[in-house]
């Protein structure tokens, strides 16, 4: 079974401070990880895959099998950064079924 | 281009009852992934629709079942309703997504919100 771990509802950082919200973990082979972003009145998109490696509005996530992690990083928060953050999982080879975490909520303040 | 879909914004049910909830995909997506919300967890997949066949199922027992029509458009039906089934219902569309290797960002809708008393 696949599953995923946010442990935080909720994190609060200072504008400028650097921003890690976690995410574990669970399955047995080789997944493909996303973050999914919901800003508020707006609907959910991808913000970044470990695939792509890339940087999106400032954010990276590496995955690391060893850890069974994919935490989402950002040097400095910004307060349009203010969002709910879903970590979610896809077998790699398989069909469209993601598995999503029970989200975290970023709270910048100014 | 137009972005997906949902119909009705939210409604009100009653235990027993039966619902149909409606989407319309992006434009050119051929696939279509219904996920349920519950208050304070991140979406849980239904089942997938690729040309007009249920090609994936979650953890939903068959009263949850749906439609894909020729058009891409999407319905989720669910019969018998419980408590339980009190929701934000999202759809996802997304292009090209039969092929099993590869994986195509889904375009979420806003969502139906179902409540059930």
């Amino acid at each position: 079974a696949q599953r995923v771990t946010q442990p935080e509802k909720l994190l609060s950082v200072f504008k400028g401070a650097p921003v890690e919200l976690k995410c574990n973990y669970s399955y047995s082979g080789s997944p493909e990880l996303f973050w999914y972003v919901q800003y508020s009145r707006h609907r959910l998109q991808l913000l970044l895959r470990h695939i792509s490696r890339e940087s999106i509005k400032g954010f990276t996530a590496d995955l690391n099998k060893g850890e069974t992690s994919f935490h989402l990083k950002k040097p400095f928060a910004q307060e349009e950064d203010s969002a709910m953050y879903y970590c979610a999982l896809r077998r790699s080879g398989g069909y469209q079924k993601v598995t999503f975490g029970t989200g975290t909520k970023l709270q910048v303040i100014p | 281009e137009t972005g997906v879909t949902q119909s009705p914004t939210h409604l009100i049910k009653t235990r027993g009852q039966q619902v149909t909830l409606r989407c319309s995909s992006q434009s050119g997506h051929n696939t279509v992934s219904w996920y349920q919300q519950a208050l304070g967890q991140g979406p849980q997949f239904i089942f997938q629709y690729y040309r007009e066949e249920e090609n994936g199922r979650g953890n939903f027992p068959p009263r949850f079942s749906g439609l894909q029509f020729p058009n891409y458009s999407s319905e989720l039906n669910v019969n018998a309703l419980e408590l339980d089934d009190s929701a934000l219902y999202l759809c996802a569309s997304s292009p090209h997504s039969g092929a099993q290797f590869s994986y195509n960002e889904q375009f979420f809708g806003p969502g139906t919100r179902l409540t059930v008393l």
